[in-house]
């Protein structure tokens, strides 16, 4: 069983929908990241989470330290959402990036 | 601020070869870590460097290594290469000593092993 588990693996919606990208893991944790990878291979740190709640523009991100779960949402989706998001976490103690396999999400304008 | 850049972009290279590619952080960011990214494997953690010393390794074999310059910049090394070798590596950098912290990816380097 993987240590960073993510739901769904894909996912294509409608521009303009509600997004969520949920993310849940098994280890104890410093922190949470949350990633966004285009075609070509260039990754983009959206946020890091130690606890709560962080809002960047139409992201948002949520964690549950007791739960071991994150989730990740877009509102009012665009097309140049369209990537894979990963979620990584950082292990209490050895501190590694541990990373999900990512959600490949598309946006159909 | 120019972003983490990486040298070269593509490489090909034959089994059994060494290849080394190169990572230069963010200006004033003394941590670099690196990772390999595969289709089947996803990504992975390789090693981290902070002030030329490694403070973190992953689970690859010896095969791989890594150094950091005074300059911070960091290159790794991949020795007699094998098909399964063939990646997105990528190096990302960062500027707290203190963990956790916030972490600047590189383009990458795609390796193809042939």
């Amino acid at each position: 069983k993987n240590e960073v588990e993510q739901s769904p693996q894909n996912l294509t919606a409608q521009e303009g929908e509600f997004i969520t990208i949920n993310c849940s893991y098994s280890v104890g944790i410093s922190a949470l990241h949350w990633l966004q990878q285009h075609p070509g291979g260039g990754i983009v740190s959206l946020f890091m989470l130690s606890s709560g709640k962080k809002k960047h523009g139409r992201l948002i991100a949520t964690i549950n330290i007791q739960e071991k779960h994150s989730s990740l949402h877009i509102t009012a989706s665009h097309p140049r959402d369209s990537a894979v998001y990963i979620c990584a976490v950082r292990e209490e103690g050895n501190e590694k990036l541990t990373f999900g396999t990512g959600t490949r999400l598309t946006i159909i304008p | 601020k120019a972003g983490v850049t990486q040298t070269p972009r593509y490489l090909i290279k034959t089994r059994g070869q060494q290849v080394t590619l190169s990572c230069s952080p963010i200006s004033g960011h003394r941590s670099v870590s690196w990772y390999q990214q595969t289709p089947g494997q996803g990504l992975q953690f390789l090693f981290e460097y902070f002030s030329e010393t490694q403070r973190n390794k992953g689970n690859f074999p010896g095969r791989f290594s890594g150094r950091q310059f005074s300059n911070s910049r960091s290159e790794m090394n991949v020795s007699t290469l094998e098909l399964g070798d063939s990646a997105l590596y990528l190096c990302a950098s960062s500027l707290e000593a203190l963990r956790p912290y916030e972490q600047y990816f590189g383009p990458g380097t795609r390796l193809t092993v042939t």
